[in-house]
């Protein structure tokens, strides 16, 4: 079946914009993750959605950053005024929920965002 | 806080000469570890999933095994297919909570020639 697709794939913008990026999880799984990689590290966890409702916003790095779900399907993640540490790429994973094996996440291709 | 520390950092072999990357970590309430691998330019794909000390998992030429503190992957006769970087992740939560989060290390860039 389909798999994880993110929107855009690139983008790049201007300092102090803001920009929208969206992810289609896969059908069917009620947990959806952003995470956030910059060059030369790690995975940086951002937000965890469980339906419509996100109960850990805790590593979304600053108030300029937000997220929502609606259906329990599509999520946009909206990064205001844009700063040039913005620049990452930008990734969204789901999993069908909770328990073994149905937490395991899967990941989409990513958004690379670029912040001149 | 909970640490994943991946070595080494880079890694070249040639095609055929067999090599293992290590994951150190440190974490309270460990649910499982992942392996995931990744492309340039493309994300994470799934690997294995390892949620016991002394578990082993193999798909084609690679195992992963898992102690209390580190968990190996091993590759044994490498092509350069696999070239790629690996990711480790450790995954916590509680039942309490209702969801998992992964904490990654940074990966080791892996390079097979031909």
């Amino acid at each position: 079946g389909a798999g994880v697709s993110q929107s855009p794939s690139n983008k790049v913008t201007e300092k102090g914009k803001d920009v929208e990026l969206r992810c289609d999880p896969i059908s069917g799984h009620t947990a959806l993750y952003w995470y956030r990689q910059s060059l030369g590290q790690g995975l940086e966890f951002l937000i965890y959605f469980q339906g419509n409702s996100a109960p850990d916003k805790s590593g979304l790095p600053s108030d300029r950053f937000s997220a929502e779900r609606t259906g329990g399907s599509v999520s946009t993640l909206t990064i205001q005024r844009t700063q040039q540490e913005d620049s990452a790429v930008y990734l969204c994973a789901s999993s069908l929920g909770w328990g073994v094996p149905q937490e395991t996440q899967y990941f989409g291709p990513g958004t690379r965002l670029l912040v001149l | 806080e909970d640490q994943v520390t991946q070595s080494p950092e880079a890694l070249r072999l040639q095609e055929g000469e067999s090599s293992s990357l290590n994951c150190s970590y440190t974490v309270s309430g460990l649910r499982g570890l992942f392996w995931y691998r990744q492309d340039p330019g493309k994300g994470p794909e799934f690997l294995f999933t390892l949620y016991s000390a002394g578990e082993e998992k193999e798909k084609e030429r690679l195992k992963a095994t898992l102690t209390k503190k580190e968990s190996f992957l091993h590759i044994t006769a490498p092509k350069p297919e696999d070239s790629a970087t690996y990711l480790c992740a450790v995954q916590k939560g509680s039942m309490n909570s209702g969801y998992s989060t992964l904490t990654f290390g940074k990966g080791t860039m892996l390079l097979v020639s031909p």
